[in-house]
């Protein structure tokens, strides 16, 4: 059973600092992997896909990269800002109906 | 494009009611999806349809039905409610592939007490 597991739970930055959130997952054979953005109380808003064939994917200050054979991916945030607080999720899709399997996310705060 | 729109924002419901989640989107996607979110946690699949007139269960079905009688809705149904059932109800659609991502509802947090 494919399991979605992100390391830390929370991540408090200083303005400015680049960082990296974590997600693991245990079986490689995915279609996919995306990484979300969720606000208190808010639905979620897709950052990033990366299919199963490629290694990384980037939108602005965001890259995110895949290593399918060791069941890793990172989400790099470049110069942090405050209005980058939110937590982060990753989900992935095992199959063709493409349903998503997440993790229990990051929450990050950027301090000003 | 509205996306994907879903009703009510806000429920509360007795234990032992039903009630009906609308979820409807307008970019023609053929596949949907119903999540529910615990507080602190993941997203965990309910329903997914990858059609009208097809659907099939999640990782967490026990106490809902869903029916896909067109392309743009996707009603969840809770019936008889239990306080299990308390969270945030997502609802969510993309293309068939795997270069397309699933766009989300705004979501209904629903209270049974």
């Amino acid at each position: 059973k494919q399991e979605v597991t992100q390391i830390p739970a929370a991540l408090s930055v200083p303005e400015g600092e680049n960082l990296v959130l974590n997600c693991s997952f245990t079986d490689s054979a995915i279609y996919n992997l995306q990484w979300f953005r969720q606000d208190p109380g808010k639905g979620l808003t897709s950052l990033l896909l990366i299919q199963s064939s490629q290694r990384e994917q980037t939108s602005g200050r965001l890259n995110a990269s895949l290593d399918k054979s060791s069941g890793r991916s990172t989400l790099y945030i470049a110069a942090s800002q405050p209005g980058d607080s939110a937590t982060y999720l990753c989900a992935v899709s095992t199959d063709s109906s493409y349903k998503l399997i997440f993790g229990s996310g990051t929450r990050l705060l950027v301090r000003p | 494009n509205a996306g994907v729109t879903q009703t009510p924002k806000f429920r509360i419901l007795k234990i032992g009611q039903s009630m009906t989640l609308q979820c409807t989107q307008d970019m023609n996607h053929n596949y949907m999806y119903w999540y529910r979110q615990d507080p602190g946690m993941g997203l965990k699949l309910i329903y997914y349809s990858v059609g009208a007139g097809i659907t099939d269960k999640g990782e967490v079905p026990n106490g809902y039905n869903v029916s896909r009688s067109t392309t743009e809705d996707f009603p969840l149904r809770l019936e008889l409610a239990a306080p299990s059932q308390t969270s945030v109800y997502f609802c969510a659609s993309s293309y068939k592939g795997a270069v397309y991502e699933q766009y989300f509802g705004p979501g209904t947090r629903l209270t049974v007490t």
